[in-house]
C-alpha cells in the first residue's frame, strides 16, 4: 500500500504561534482529508482537499497531488488546537480510508 | 441537528464475553465504517459497509462481526475470538466518494 509520512511527528507550540503539518505518501493519492482529534478522542473532519487550497477561518489546507504531499497550516495556534493531527487518503479505487500515524501538536497557553 | 452517536461511551468485558457496540447516524449516509484506535496509533479500519445488508472486510476483521440491516445502524459485536480487543472504538459515516467522513464520538473499550 501508499506508504503515508507525517512530519513532525510532535510539535509544541506556544499560543498565538503559526505552524505547517505535512503528509507525504509515496504514490499519487484520491481524496485526501485532514481530521483533528481533541484529547477527549473525538476526530473532528477539516478538510476535505483531493487537490488545490482550501481555508476555513485560521486553516488552510494544500494538496499538490503531482508533487504527493499535503500541507496543513494553522495561523494564531490557540490551546483548543491541541490535540493529534491526521491525514488520510482512499486506499486505491475503493472506500476504503487510510490514515497516517498522525502528529501530535501541544498549545501551550 | 445531524450526526453520528456511539454509545455507549465505555464499556467492560470479562473474559470470553461477546459485547456490541452501537453506531447510530441520522445524516442518511450510505457509507458507514468501524475503526479501531490503540493508543499512540492510527486508525485501523475493522468493516465497512456501503449500503444497506452488504457490508467488507476491513484489514483488521477477525474476532469482530458487523450487521446493516438499517441504514440508519451497524453495530459492531467483538466477539470472544478477538484475543485484544481493549481498544477505542470509532464509528464514520460519509455521503459517498468525494464527501468527508464523520466521526462519532467513540467507545473506550476495556477487558476486565
Amino acid at each position: 500500500g501508499i506508504q503515508v509520512e507525517q512530519s513532525p511527528p510532535d510539535l509544541i507550540l506556544q499560543e498565538g504561534a503559526n505552524s505547517t503539518l505535512r503528509c507525504n505518501f509515496s504514490d499519487s493519492v484520491n481524496n485526501l482529508q485532514w481530521f483533528h482529534q481533541n484529547p477527549w478522542g473525538q476526530l473532528i473532519n477539516l478538510f476535505y482537499i483531493p487537490s488545490g487550497t482550501k481555508q476555513n477561518g485560521r486553516l488552510s489546507a494544500t494538496t499538490v497531488a503531482t508533487e504527493r504531499y499535503s500541507l496543513l497550516y494553522i495561523s494564531s495556534s490557540q490551546t483548543t488546537d491541541s490535540g493529534v493531527y491526521f491525514c488520510a487518503h482512499h486506499q486505491g479505487g475503493s472506500e476504503k480510508l487510510v490514515f497516517g500515524k498522525g502528529m501530535k501538536l501541544t498549545v501551550n497557553p | 441537528d445531524g450526526g453520528i452517536t456511539q454509545s455507549p461511551k465505555y464499556l467492560f468485558r470479562k473474559e470470553g464475553q461477546n459485547v456490541t457496540l452501537s453506531c447510530e447516524q441520522n445524516l442518511n449516509h450510505d457509507a458507514m465504517y468501524w475503526y479501531r484506535q490503540d493508543p499512540g496509533q492510527g486508525l485501523r479500519l475493522i468493516y465497512y459497509s456501503q449500503i444497506v445488508n452488504d457490508f467488507q472486510k476491513g484489514d483488521i476483521a477477525e474476532g469482530y462481526s458487523v450487521s446493516r440491516e438499517k441504514k440508519e445502524s451497524f453495530p459492531l459485536t467483538v466477539t470472544s475470538a478477538q484475543k485484544n480487543p481493549t481498544a477505542f472504538y470509532l464509528c464514520a459515516s460519509t455521503k459517498g466518494p468525494g464527501y468527508g467522513y464523520t466521526f462519532g464520538s467513540g467507545t473506550r473499550l476495556t477487558v476486565v
